[in-house]
């Protein structure tokens, strides 16, 4: 069966630091990969999709950057955070059957 | 454009009470449809979808949707609401096995005793 993980599930940054998500899945080849920002009571924001090794597409423009360097892994980053950067990140992944299946989310403070 | 529109953002039911959640969708081809739910501090967990065929949709938890078309609708129902159900809903629709799926911006479910 597939699975998706993503860590780590709780970081406290300074503004300015570097970031670094990750996001694996198992089970499913060559799947479209998503990373999803969650503001507090607030709907999901699409960051970043990849339908492919090196292929991103960024939705929304900021500090933050993805990248795929495995056909399963899928890399948020950011070289200085801001304190906007705070909030819920979620990681997906979607195959043939058409479904979004999310990882369990991790969550940045910005302080 | 796509889009999709939760209208209520907090609803509080009683339970054992019957749930219905609103979801009205812009999208230009046949859509998929999805509801979601999600529990505090978790990921999204997927009660059921529409591809085509039936209308009337049954997911876990006792969730079921009716997808009707004439009024761009997607709506979520229950019969009986746990107080386990407490948690944000989100509708959201997507092409099927393209890359764009669109989320509305959620419900938040309150259910007391």
């Amino acid at each position: 069966s597939q699975t998706i993980h993503q860590w780590p599930a709780t970081l406290v940054q300074p503004v300015g630091s570097p970031l670094s998500l990750e996001c694996t899945v198992e089970g499913t080849s060559n799947p479209n990969l998503y990373w999803y920002r969650q503001a507090a009571g607030r709907g999901l924001q699409l960051l970043f999709y990849s339908v492919g090794i090196g292929q991103i597409s960024s939705e929304v423009p900021q500090n933050l950057s993805a990248s795929r360097p495995q056909d399963r892994q899928f890399i948020l980053s950011s070289k200085k955070l801001l304190l906007s950067d705070s909030g819920f990140y979620l990681c997906a992944w979607s195959g043939n059957t058409g479904e979004l299946f999310f990882g369990e989310g991790s969550r940045l403070t910005v302080l | 454009a796509q889009s999709v529109t939760q209208p209520d953002i907090h609803i509080t039911v009683s339970e054992g009470a019957s749930l219905e959640l609103r979801c009205n969708y812009s999208y230009g081809a046949t859509p998929y449809l999805f509801w979601y739910v999600q529990s505090p501090g978790q990921g999204l967990q997927l009660l059921l979808k529409y591809f085509s065929g039936d209308t009337l949709v049954q997911g876990i938890k006792g969730f079921e949707a009716e997808f009707k078309r004439s009024q761009s609708s997607f709506n979520l129902r229950k019969p009986s609401v746990h107080w386990s159900d407490a948690a944000e809903y989100f509708c959201a629709v997507g092409a099927g096995t393209g890359n764009q799926f669109y989320f509305g911006t959620g419900t938040s479910l309150t259910v007391i005793p």
